[in-house]
């Protein structure tokens, strides 16, 4: 397994176009997280699942922004409306379900809003 | 809520020289201590974690980091730092081990 895949790596969209990300999990692992990094700052927690079920949501930025697990397995991370504000690093990480586990991530998807 | 402050947001140092990378945290509920590492053009990976037991921890790569309650910080040190150390060093609590809360992290900037 080569880790925590993201794709794309790049994306530059106009001002008010929709986008959606992808990520592919580590294979046995049953969570994922997504986070948003802007420029100087650390990751900022968005939503994260247990297999197909999203446990937590209510730290995405806005309702333009939603995430789905459907299989359990990838993950995509959609914008709705991209505004210039939305210009980031996202960050997607999986681990093994239980108390504490490491989380593994990926390279990201750098966002750009023109 | 937690929130986590990282003093510095760089750190220069001459190569074999100690470093301190300073961690406070914030938070009502007890919580797991994490620091991960960024190298460039990488992922973030984990560093080293405190969890329970010994409050001092260590990496394999010669770091280390102290839990300190009372002063609720984590800092994170090494003796002697290489060039290979420059990354981006970013410090995280989780109450429970799933969602981290990261500081705004601090770049390593090792000389020769």
């Amino acid at each position: 397994d080569t880790g925590v895949s993201q794709d794309p790596r790049h994306k530059i969209t106009k001002r008010g176009q929709n986008v959606t990300f992808r990520c592919d999990p580590i294979s046995e692992h049953n969570r994922l997280y997504w986070y948003r990094q802007t420029l100087g700052q650390g990751p900022e927690f968005l939503t994260y699942f247990q297999n197909e079920a999203q446990l937590e949501k209510s730290r995405l930025l806005s309702d333009r922004f939603s995430a789905e697990r459907p299989k359990g397995s990838f993950s995509t991370l959609e914008i709705q409306r991209t505004e210039q504000g939305d210009s980031a690093m996202y960050l997607c990480a999986s681990s093994l379900g239980g108390v504490i586990t490491e989380a593994f991530f990926g390279q990201g998807t750098r966002l750009t809003v023109v | 809520a937690q929130s986590v402050t990282q003093l510095d947001s760089q750190v220069p140092v001459f190569e074999e020289a100690p470093v301190e990378l300073r961690c406070n945290y914030s938070s009502s509920v007890s919580v797991y201590l994490f620091w991960y590492v960024q190298y460039p053009n990488q992922g973030l990976q984990l560093l080293l974690k405190y969890l329970s037991g010994s409050t001092l921890v260590e990496s394999i790569n010669g770091f280390e980091a102290e839990f300190n309650k009372s002063q609720t910080s984590f800092h994170l040190r090494k003796p002697s730092v290489h060039i290979s150390d420059t990354a981006e060093y970013f410090c995280a609590v989780s109450p429970a081990g799933n969602m981290l809360t990261f500081g705004g992290g601090t770049r390593l900037m090792v000389k020769p």
